[in-house]
């Protein structure tokens, strides 16, 4: 079964402007990762968020999380055109294993 | 140090046939992980393994074994291959169940 599904499915920027993902669940976390795959290779991890944090910043990315809403936010600023990947949401309840979803597609146009 | 690996990238497999991918290791993690990944659906769960001689089902185990004889390495076995297996294949392994996980490079599988 799928818990976390991101949205938009795709999303096109131009160079410099800023990227937001968003994720949404359907049961109860506690905690969340944000994971990015570029074309042909495996996924590299970007930030875990726990249940009782809201936010959390590392570099030019932003995670925010609302347990109320069941949803999570990626805000990539000043995007680079080597942000082009798919970025994906994981989501884990306590003693389960993290399930994926589907992912969102960037590609940042130069 | 090399992270995840895995062996091999790509393989084409008939029908009926069987085959064995390689997940190798050098972090010294207890959990690994096995997922298949198709067009629009994300990473699925296989088959993953909490320490050295230990394995469990996951989301879709059907049709595949797994071995962890030793902790470095996670073995996914496929006895009699069908087409509906044709996939991207990752392996995973994190120090603990809800820490990061680190991925291989994945083996691209197709079965005709």
């Amino acid at each position: 079964s799928q818990q976390g599904e991101e949205d938009p499915q795709a999303l096109s920027i131009q160079e410099g402007e800023n990227a937001t993902m968003n994720c949404s669940y359907k049961t109860s976390i506690n905690n969340l990762q944000w994971y990015r795959q570029n074309s042909g290779r495996g996924l590299v991890h970007l930030i875990l968020i726990r249940s009782n944090e809201r936010e959390k910043h590392s570099g030019r990315l932003r995670v925010t999380l609302d347990t109320s809403k069941k949803s999570s936010s990626l805000l990539i600023t000043a995007s680079r055109a080597a942000d082009t990947a798919s970025y994906f949401c994981a989501t884990r309840n306590y003693g389960q294993n993290f399930v994926f979803g589907p992912g969102t597609r960037l590609s940042v146009l130069p | 140090n090399a992270g995840v690996t895995q062996t091999p990238k790509f393989r084409v497999l008939k029908t009926g046939q069987s085959m064995t991918l390689l997940c190798a290791q050098d972090m010294n993690h207890e959990y690994m992980y096995w997922y298949r990944q198709d067009p629009g659906m994300g990473l699925r769960l296989i088959h993953y393994s909490v320490g050295e001689g230990t394995t469990a089902k996951g989301e879709v185990p059907d049709g595949y074994n797994v071995s962890r004889l030793k902790k470095q390495n996670f073995l996914l076995g496929l006895e009699s291959a069908a087409p509906s297996q044709t996939s991207v294949y990752f392996c995973a392994s994190s120090y603990a169940q809800p820490y990061e996980q680190y991925f291989g490079p994945g083996t691209r599988l197709t079965v005709t």
